[in-house]
């Protein structure tokens, strides 16, 4: 089975700095895919960024870039010039490739931008 | 805008009443998830369909019914609910269930049960 941890429940950050939210997974898994979703208070999941293990190259997407590091295991997300609109709740998420599989969410992180 | 499109936005229901949760896509998708999540937790799966057939029942209590009638439509229908089940019902539909594509979800039912 396979786990993702989101360690940290809360962070801040002023706006127009720099963030990075933490995640980590455990998987037995060869080939699977990880995820960013933010979700802001309008409720809306919305994928931030995704990464397949196989590329070494960490994905990037405007000002959402990733630190991935399979050995460790680890997947964080770093937020930069951030914006009061990145207000919102971030999951990590897991999925192995495969027909049955299911998506694993870490427990999420809320991110507040202070004016 | 969103492209899964959830209805209604809100319900409030008691518990001995009968309603739907409607989702509507015109992307294609051929997976369609169910989703239930309280607040500040991650999304717990309920029901996945593929191909417009259940694949997963996450050991969904039988007061909640899906049902897949076309690609594009999914329904969640309520009957008997208890006041725990409270909480955002959030769509998603994918390409495949294959993993490789991400899921698209929708804003949510804000669903209440007194």
């Amino acid at each position: 089975a396979q786990t993702v941890t989101q360690s940290q429940p809360e962070m801040s950050v002023q706006e127009a700095e720099t963030v990075t939210l933490s995640c980590t997974y455990d998987t037995s898994e060869s080939n699977y895919y990880l995820f960013w979703y933010k979700q802001p208070p309008s409720r809306q999941m919305i994928l931030v960024i995704r990464q397949e293990a196989y590329k070494q190259q960490n994905a990037t997407e405007n000002r959402f870039s990733v630190n991935f590091q399979k050995a460790a295991k680890s997947f964080s997300l770093k937020i930069s010039d951030s914006q009061l609109g990145d207000t919102a709740m971030y999951f990590c998420a897991f999925i192995k490739t495969g027909a049955n599989s299911k998506l694993t969410f870490g427990k999420g992180i809320t991110l507040s931008v202070r004016p | 805008d969103t492209e899964v499109t959830q209805t209604p936005k809100h319900l409030v229901m008691g518990m001995t009443n009968k309603k739907s949760l409607k989702c509507e896509q015109h992307m294609g998708h051929r997976a369609m998830y169910w989703y239930k999540q309280k607040a500040k937790k991650p999304p717990e799966l309920m029901f996945v369909y593929s191909y417009e057939k259940l694949s997963i029942n996450e050991s969904v209590p039988s007061r909640f019914s899906p049902e897949c009638p076309n690609s594009s439509l999914l329904n969640l229908h309520l009957h008997a609910l208890q006041p725990e089940d409270s909480a955002l019902y959030l769509c998603a539909s994918s390409q495949d269930r294959g993993g490789v594509r991400p899921l698209h979800f929708g804003n949510g039912t804000r669903l209440t049960v007194t």
